[in-house]
């Protein structure tokens, strides 16, 4: 099993529209979670992180963590034809030598 | 804006040469990471350092080698460079603790 896991997409929306992306982990002692957007070649740039279970919203972005069922989300609400790419979801394992990234969910929003 | 360089951007190099990608922090970070990525996939982590004379391997086998001599720079080193180790190297940092990694702009390695 991957430490971390998430649906490779491609996940298509219209603009204006909530992209919706899914995260699991499978370190129940993990503590901190990231949520990075990487456009194509480019480097990954951070853009949400959370720490308590609950939503945690910044603009037009929202994360949602339950650490009972080990997964973490983020919401993009007003979807724009800026938001498209991948987007990597980042856990802290709980004994902190290392941030596991998950393999990506393309995202691709049309106009 | 993160603090924290790669060099060279771009880098076409024949097999069998001797490579070295440079990365610097200026963010005091004790901890370095070198992941690579190939066009489209997922990152994989090939190194990391919590500190000065820290060195670790990470979850993909890799053929380079790191050091970590001083706390600003982590080097990555290829004795001999293969076709195969063309790919995107990512050099990232972060302090201790459970905090997020920045990234660098990465090197694009191709060996021809």
């Amino acid at each position: 099993q991957k430490e971390v896991e998430q649906n490779s997409g491609p996940l298509s929306v219209p603009e204006g529209a909530i992209a919706s992306l899914n995260c699991t982990y499978s370190d129940r002692g993990s503590q901190s979670f990231f949520w990075y957007r990487q456009y194509s070649g480019k480097s990954p740039e951070l853009i949400m992180f959370i720490y308590s279970n609950g939503d945690k919203e910044d603009g037009r972005f929202t994360a949602q963590l339950n650490k009972a069922s080990q997964y973490v989300s983020l919401l993009i609400r007003d979807s724009q034809p800026s938001d498209s790419a991948t987007y990597l979801c980042a856990v802290n394992m709980w004994d902190d030598y290392k941030l596991s990234f998950g393999a990506g969910t393309t995202v691709t929003v049309r106009a | 804006e993160a603090d924290i360089y790669q060099t060279p951007r771009y880098l076409v190099i024949g097999t069998g040469k001797k490579i070295t990608l440079e990365c610097s922090q200026t963010m005091g970070h004790d901890k370095m990471y070198w992941y690579q990525q190939d066009p489209g996939m997922e990152l994989h982590l090939i190194h990391y350092s919590y500190g000065v004379n820290s060195t670790e391997k990470g979850d993909l086998s890799s053929e380079s080698t790191v050091s970590r001599i001083r706390t600003e720079h982590f080097p990555l080193t290829l004795e001999s460079a293969r076709p195969s180790h063309t790919s995107q190297y990512l050099c990232a940092s972060s302090e201790q603790g459970q905090t997020e990694a920045f990234f660098g702009q990465g090197t694009r390695l191709t060996v021809v």
